[in-house]
């Protein structure tokens, strides 16, 4: 499978501030996926993210607060904007190992975040 | 109702005895069906895909699924201490452009030595 390569692994911000979060994978893939996982919860899907179009979010995230990069397509960036307590969760990147409609996710190791 | 559910747990197993995790789905077209493994700190881990009626073995983890009562479970044999985990059930329906998985809450093992 894929090999992927999430930083930084954690962080601890100020409320207020941003923090952007990189996924690089070590093969081209055309779709990325970007998780959140809030503590004792299961996962989130934030927004699904194509090379060389706008990401695709889910019902209650909006660009304004995760924008989303996908420049080429072994890489994309999550940023969590106006950071407050609510936005500490474990945030997690995927990718497919291969394009279809049954092929299985594949997670990098996360990026913990807390916000004081 | 939500869309993939699972028992929270905890569910405690001795080591060696027989773990049965079960997983309930709402969206009958849904096609794809994942069992992860998530240790604590960590990310989940893929351990078993299923995507057809009936039992998939590999190792001592066997998938069972049952699309007409929209069901999915996991059984683990001869249980390890190492295995205690939360154990992830995701579903994801082949229609359209719908690839994003749904994941269900977790099923906490321990398996007690």
């Amino acid at each position: 499978s894929a090999v992927i390569s999430q930083k930084p692994s954690r962080d601890i911000c100020q409320r207020g501030t941003s923090l952007t979060i990189q996924c690089q994978v070590d093969s081209q893939v055309t779709m990325m996926f970007w998780y959140r996982q809030q503590p004792g919860q299961s996962l989130t899907l934030i927004a699904t993210a194509n090379q060389g179009s706008e990401a695709t979010y889910e019902s209650g995230f909006v660009i304004d607060k995760f924008p989303i990069s996908r420049p080429n397509l072994t890489f994309s960036t999550l940023t969590v904007s106006n950071l407050s307590p609510e936005d500490s969760s474990i945030y997690l990147c995927s990718v497919e190992d291969r394009q279809g409609a049954g092929q299985p996710q594949h997670f990098g190791d996360g990026t913990r975040l807390s916000i004081l | 109702q939500k869309e993939v559910e699972q028992n929270s747990g905890p569910l405690s197993v001795p080591e060696g005895a027989i773990a049965s995790l079960n997983c309930t789905y709402s969206d009958r077209v849904s096609q794809s069906f994942f069992w992860y493994r998530q240790y604590s700190g960590k990310s989940p881990e893929l351990i078993m895909s299923i995507y057809s009626n009936g039992d998939k073995e590999d190792g001592r983890f066997t998938a069972q699924l049952n699309k007409a009562s929209q069901y999915v479970s996991l059984l683990i044999r001869d249980s390890q201490p190492s295995d205690s985990a939360t154990y992830l059930c995701a579903v994801r329906p082949v229609t359209g452009s719908a690839r994003q998985l749904t994941f269900g809450s977790g099923t906490q093992l321990t398996v007690l030595p």
